[in-house]
């Protein structure tokens, strides 16, 4: 069975901290990891990663993909109160027949940043 | 361009009760993606339908089904609720659905299973 597994499941910082979201998957048919940003309902999207060792940045945000050790990290760096939210990290798998399979998501990490 | 919209936004219903619940997706957008959120569970996916066919759909029971309509607006229904059914459910929209990095999520319904 495909697992997603994310830690911490809640982190508390304080403004301006570094922080580090960790995303480990046993998927079958690895396509892609995504990380989704959720604050109060609707999940926004943030990265997608399908090649191992290639870093995506957007701003204070990056994330990175090792495909052999099987885990993806989400560096958030100078943290902002707007950033406390909910992080989920789902995984894409490809489907024998061709195309992509319904996402596998984890748990989430819960990040509180105090001012 | 206006987002997706999901209604209603919340809901009660009782056990054993049926409920359908309506997701329209961004103009132009043909893929449809349904998901159940709780506490315990987190999000996972319940089903994706594009032009009109379910392509994909994840482990759940019978109980929870879906369509799509030509104007690509979907709805799902969950029929003999039970108490576990108590979920936040997001429906997610993308054209083409080729990879989900352009998913775009609605606000969600918030089911209420008495």
């Amino acid at each position: 069975e495909d697992k997603v597994v994310q830690s911490p499941l809640s982190l508390v910082v304080h403004e301006g901290d570094t922080v580090t979201l960790n995303c480990s998957y046993e998927v079958t048919n690895f396509r892609s990891l995504l990380w989704y940003k959720q604050e109060k309902k609707a999940p926004t999207f943030l990265f997608m990663l399908t090649s191992s060792g290639i870093e995506k940045k957007s701003g204070r945000l990056s994330s990175i993909l090792d495909k052999k050790e099987l885990f993806s990290i989400l560096n958030i760096t100078a943290t902002q109160t707007g950033d406390s939210a909910v992080y989920l990290c789902a995984v894409e798998r490809y489907k024998i027949r061709g195309g992509a399979d319904g996402l596998t998501f984890g748990k989430g990490t819960h990040l509180i940043i105090q001012p | 361009k206006a987002g997706v919209t999901q209604t209603p936004r919340y809901l009660i219903k009782t056990r054993g009760q049926q409920v359908t619940l309506s997701c329209s997706p961004i103009s132009g957008h043909r893929s449809v993606s349904w998901y159940q959120q709780t506490p315990g569970q987190g999000l996972q996916f319940l089903f994706e339908y594009f032009s009109e066919t379910q392509r994909n759909k994840g482990n759940f029971p019978g109980r929870f089904s879906g369509r799509q309509f030509s104007n690509s607006r979907s709805e799902m229904n969950v029929s003999t609720l039970e108490l576990g059914d108590s979920a936040l459910y997001l429906c997610a929209s993308s054209f083409p659905r080729d990879s989900y990095n352009e998913q775009f999520f609605g606000p969600g319904t918030r089911l209420t299973v008495l």
